[in-house]
């Protein structure tokens, strides 16, 4: 079964304070990775796409990178204005052409001043 | 602005009543997908449309929700006779078709449900 699995569940950082967050996945064949934030009482925000091993995307504090089985969420110097729960989801290359994607539970990410 | 666009942002309902949320896509997106996400998990997909057509529905979708996209523009999801159950954030997202540049799909703010 397709499963998607991101930790830590919570993640509290000082301003400034870089971290990781992690999504790991279990697919039979993956079309692409997705990072989404998504705000409290809000429809999540698009980040950006991986679709193959060794891909990083980079916009602003954030830095996206894929390998075979998880893909890794790199938050240089956040300001409390990253505070949010950060989606990862997957899409497979079977099963039609859905494109339908398979979220993980999120990261709820706190930065303090 | 030209993002997706659901309606309404809330709804409360009385336990039996039926609801019907509205989205609109971002207008070239061909594919509309509807998602359900409860307090602490992640969006589950429910159904998806490519222009009119209804294509797929998960098994999360009982025979009480109802789903159209008449003309390929705007869909509707119907809940009819609401549980306590059925409470959640209601998501609309859009889309490309596949094999097109950027098929990555743009969600819309939601409708929260609650049923009382």
């Amino acid at each position: 079964e397709d499963q998607v699995t991101q930790s830590p569940e919570a993640l509290r950082l000082q301003e400034g304070e870089s971290s990781s967050l992690n999504c790991s996945y279990t697919v039979s064949g993956l079309r692409g990775l997705f990072w989404y934030r998504q705000d409290p009482g809000k429809g999540p925000e698009f980040l950006f796409t991986l679709y193959s091993a060794g891909e990083e995307k980079e916009k602003e504090r954030l830095k996206a990178t894929l390998t075979k089985k998880e893909s890794f969420l790199h938050i240089t110097a956040p300001k409390p204005e990253d505070s949010a729960t950060y989606l990862c989801a997957v899409q497979t290359n079977y099963g039609g052409a859905t494109n339908k994607l398979i979220f993980g539970t999120g990261t709820l990410l706190a930065v303090q001043p | 602005d030209t993002g997706v666009s659901q309606d309404p942002r809330h709804k409360i309902t009385k336990r039996g009543q039926n609801v019907t949320f509205r989205c609109d896509p971002i207008s070239e997106h061909n594919r509309l997908y509807w998602y359900r996400q409860t307090l602490g998990q992640g969006p589950e997909f429910l159904t998806y449309f490519q222009n009119e057509a209804q294509l797929e529905k998960s098994r999360l979708l009982s025979d009480r929700f109802s789903a159209e996209r008449p003309k390929g523009s705007f869909s509707t999801l119907e809940i009819q006779r609401t549980e306590q159950g059925d409470s959640a954030m209601y998501l609309c997202a859009s889309s490309l078709l596949p094999g097109q540049p950027n098929t990555e799909a743009f969600f819309g703010q939601g409708t929260r449900l609650t049923v009382v």
